[in-house]
């Protein structure tokens, strides 16, 4: 079954104490990206790989990290959690896209932190 | 920069039309989107219109598109409370990977 996986669906933990959310994609998609939902702002993006070892900012990336070391993984580090990073995040990924033909994005199942 | 607009709530009674508008900003946008988030879940794609399109309609679905206004909806017909998700609009401009979503609409169908 096509999917993307993320790990944990849920975790709560205590600023500054870092954590690792892992996210995997069984369609050999080039495209990965990070968003954070939050109540009436939506989807934010924070970082996304165009392919391995090539990654760039979203909209939002302070305070995270994302590294793209094999095509199917694109894990989310929070080196120092802040009460600010409490959200719900999803992972996603695409085929490379031209511009020619619809592309859709497969989102996982997300993960709500909550940092106290 | 600008941003795809959405409204952020919709109120409907079962059984009646539901329509959610979106001010996307890149008139080049090759495709525009609608995606449905229901409770609990991630993004799944709903619908797609391609930009040279004016109408594309699905079953229940009908998605209308005025490339001058930048404006595209999504009209449900006969919403039943299983369609009760949030929706959100997206764009894809030439030469973006990624695409760009609007805040979503929050679809709440009541009895």
């Amino acid at each position: 079954e096509a999917q993307v996986t993320q790990n944990p669906r849920y975790l709560i933990t205590v600023t500054g104490k870092k954590l690792t959310v892992t996210c995997s994609q069984n369609m050999n998609h080039e495209y990965m990206s990070w968003y954070r939902q939050d109540p009436g702002l939506g989807l934010r993006q924070i970082y996304y790989s165009m392919n391995v070892e090539v990654t760039d900012k979203g909209d939002v990336p302070e305070g995270y990290k994302v590294s793209r070391k094999e095509k199917r993984n694109f894990p989310l580090i929070l080196e120092s959690p802040s009460p600010n990073q409490t959200s719900l995040y999803f992972c996603a990924s695409s085929l490379k896209g031209t511009g020619v033909l619809p592309y859709e994005q497969y989102f996982g199942p997300g993960t709500r932190l909550t940092v106290t | 920069g600008e941003d795809v607009e959405q409204s952020l709530f919709l109120s409907v009674r079962e059984g009646d039309s539901s329509v959610i508008n979106c001010t996307y900003t890149d008139s080049s946008s090759t495709y525009l989107y609608w995606y449905k988030q229901e409770p609990g879940a991630g993004l799944q794609l709903l619908t797609y219109i391609f930009s040279n399109m004016d109408m594309k309609q699905d079953q229940r679905l009908t998605v209308l598109l005025n490339k001058k206004d930048k404006h595209l909806s999504l009209r449900i017909a006969d919403t039943q409370t299983g369609d009760s998700a949030i929706y959100f609009c997206a764009e894809n401009p030439p030469g973006s990977y990624i695409p760009t979503f609007g805040r979503g609409t929050s679809l709440i169908v009541h009895p």
